[in-house]
C-alpha cells in the first residue's frame, strides 16, 4: 500500500532558526497538504499544494510540491515559540477520497 | 475556528457501554470523514461520506458504526469497544463531492478512553 515517509521525526531548534521538513511517497500524489497539530487539538491546515513544482507561502511558512509528485517540503523561517507542535503532511492520489498521512515531525523551539 | 465542531471533547466509557460521537461542519462541504489517531501512528482513515453516502469503509470493525443523516452532520456510534480503541477520533470535511483535489478541515477531536 501507499506509504508516506516524513522526516525528521523530531527537531529541537533555537528560536529564530529556520526549519525544514519533508515527506516522500512511494507513489504519485496530486495534492499535498501540510497541517500543524497542537496537543489535544485537531490538525489545522497550513498550506495546500495542487500542482507539481508549486511553491506556496503562508506567512513564515513555505511549502513546495515536488516535481516528481512524490515529495513535498515545508520550511519555517525565523521560528518562534508558538511554532511548537507536530507537523503532518498528507497526500492524495487522483480518483480517491483517501488522504495518506505522514507520521509527523515534532518541533520544539528553545527560547 | 475551523468550522468543524465535535462533541464530546472527552469521553470515558466501559467496554459494555454504547456511546456516540458527533461532528458538525458549518462550511457547506459535501464530504465528511472519520479518522482515528493513536499515539505514534499516522492518522488512520475510518470512513468517508460524500453527500450522505458512504464511499469509503477502511476495514473498520463493526463495533464502530457511522451515520450521516445530512451533509452537515456525522456520527460515530460506539458499542462494545476494546481498550485498544482508546484514541483521538477526528472528524474532517472537504468541499467537493467528486474525486478531485480538495483540502480537508479537521475538528478538534474527541479523546476517547475505553476502560
Amino acid at each position: 500500500g501507499q506509504q508516506l515517509n516524513q522526516s525528521p521525526q523530531s527537531m529541537f531548534i533555537q528560536e529564530g532558526e529556520d526549519v525544514s521538513m519533508n515527506c516522500t511517497s512511494s507513489s504519485i500524489f496530486n495534492t499535498w497538504l501540510w497541517y500543524k497539530q497542537d496537543p489535544g487539538e485537531g490538525p489545522v491546515l497550513l498550506i495546500a499544494l495542487y500542482k507539481a513544482g508549486e511553491l506556496t507561502s503562508n506567512g513564515r511558512l513555505t511549502a513546495q510540491f515536488g516535481i516528481t509528485r512524490k515529495d513535498s517540503f515545508l520550511n519555517i523561517s525565523a521560528s518562534i515559540p508558538s511554532d511548537v507542535g507536530i507537523y503532518f503532511c498528507a497526500g492524495q492520489s487522483s480518483g480517491t477520497y483517501k488522504y495518506i498521512f505522514g507520521t509527523g515531525t515534532r518541533l520544539k523551539v528553545l527560547a | 475556528e475551523t468550522g468543524v465542531t465535535q462533541t464530546p471533547r472527552h469521553l470515558v466509557m466501559g467496554m459494555t457501554n454504547k456511546k456516540s460521537l458527533k461532528c458538525e461542519q458549518h462550511l457547506g462541504h459535501n464530504a465528511m470523514y472519520w479518522y482515528k489517531q493513536s499515539a505514534k501512528k499516522p492518522l488512520e482513515l475510518m470512513f468517508v461520506y460524500s453527500l450522505e453516502e458512504r464511499v469509503e469503509n477502511n476495514s473498520v470493525p463493526s463495533r464502530f458504526s457511522p451515520e450521516c443523516p445530512n451533509s452537515s452532520h456525522l456520527f460515530l456510534h460506539l458499542h462494545t469497544l476494546q481498550p485498544e480503541d482508546s484514541a483521538l477520533y477526528l472528524c474532517a470535511s472537504s468541499p467537493s463531492d467528486s474525486l478531485s483535489s480538495e483540502t480537508q478541515y479537521f475538528g478538534p477531536g474527541t479523546r476517547l478512553l475505553v476502560l
